[in-house]
């Protein structure tokens, strides 16, 4: 484990369906990430959460919803998906936003059906 | 805007060679750089992490220099082995933006 835990590993729903992905790290970090990597391309980030507040929000469509409930846990809702949302979803900590030093966790591959 | 660019995009070599990967950057205003490695279908899992101050970062076989002034730095792998090969990511940290910018990779494959 790196410090930062993301379940489920992988993820199949259908297009109508709601499910979550959670992100969990203890390294006492106060900022919280999640990035968006599609086959062959780079990473996209998605949000940028510092001390439970979102910080920022690249364009993200709706039917992606991140919460962020406390400084150690991180979740993305996802709601009426498209297919072309399949791809590995990346959650990071880092002590602050600016400071660097990423830790990632290992990824949760989500395929839409 | 910092703009990260990594080169080659993709190198095979034998195994036992050492290698060098690059990443430059655009803005020399930096916190800090960190070399990832990354993979198929996985996480990141950061190798080294080089502070502004710093000059270079050792880890194992691993060795990450750090030329702010250029906007240079480089990865070497001595001895390279076939669980080597991976996707090597850079990462800047400027010090006017709150994210870390990325390059895109250089896809490494060790050949037995």
């Amino acid at each position: 484990e790196t410090g930062v835990t993301q379940t489920p590993r992988h993820l199949v729903m259908g297009m109508t369906n709601k499910k979550s992905l959670k992100c969990e790290q203890h390294l006492g970090h106060n900022a919280m990430y999640w990035y968006k990597q599609s086959a062959k391309k780079p990473l996209e980030l998605m949000f940028v959460y510092s001390l439970e507040e979102r910080v920022e929000n690249n364009s993200v469509p709706s039917r992606f919803s991140p919460e962020c409930p406390n400084s150690s846990h991180l979740f993305l809702h996802l709601h009426t998906l498209q297919p072309e949302d399949s791809a590995l979803y990346l959650c990071a900590s880092s002590l602050g936003t600016g400071l660097g030093g990423y830790t990632f966790g290992s990824g949760t591959r989500l395929t839409v059906v | 805007k910092q703009e990260v660019t990594q080169i080659p995009a993709a190198l095979s070599v034998p195994e036992g060679e050492n290698l060098v990967l690059n990443c430059s950057f655009t803005d020399s205003a930096i916190y800090n750089l960190q070399w990832f490695r990354q993979d198929p279908g996985k996480g990141l899992t950061s190798l080294l992490l080089i502070q502004s101050s710093q000059r270079e970062q050792t880890s194992g076989r691993l060795n990450a220099s750090l030329d702010k002034s250029s906007g240079r730095s480089t990865l070497y792998i001595a001895a390279s082995q076939p669980g080597d090969s991976a996707t090597y990511l850079c990462a800047v940290a400027p010090l006017r933006d709150d994210k870390i910018i990325f390059g895109k990779g250089t896809r490494l494959h060790i050949l037995p």
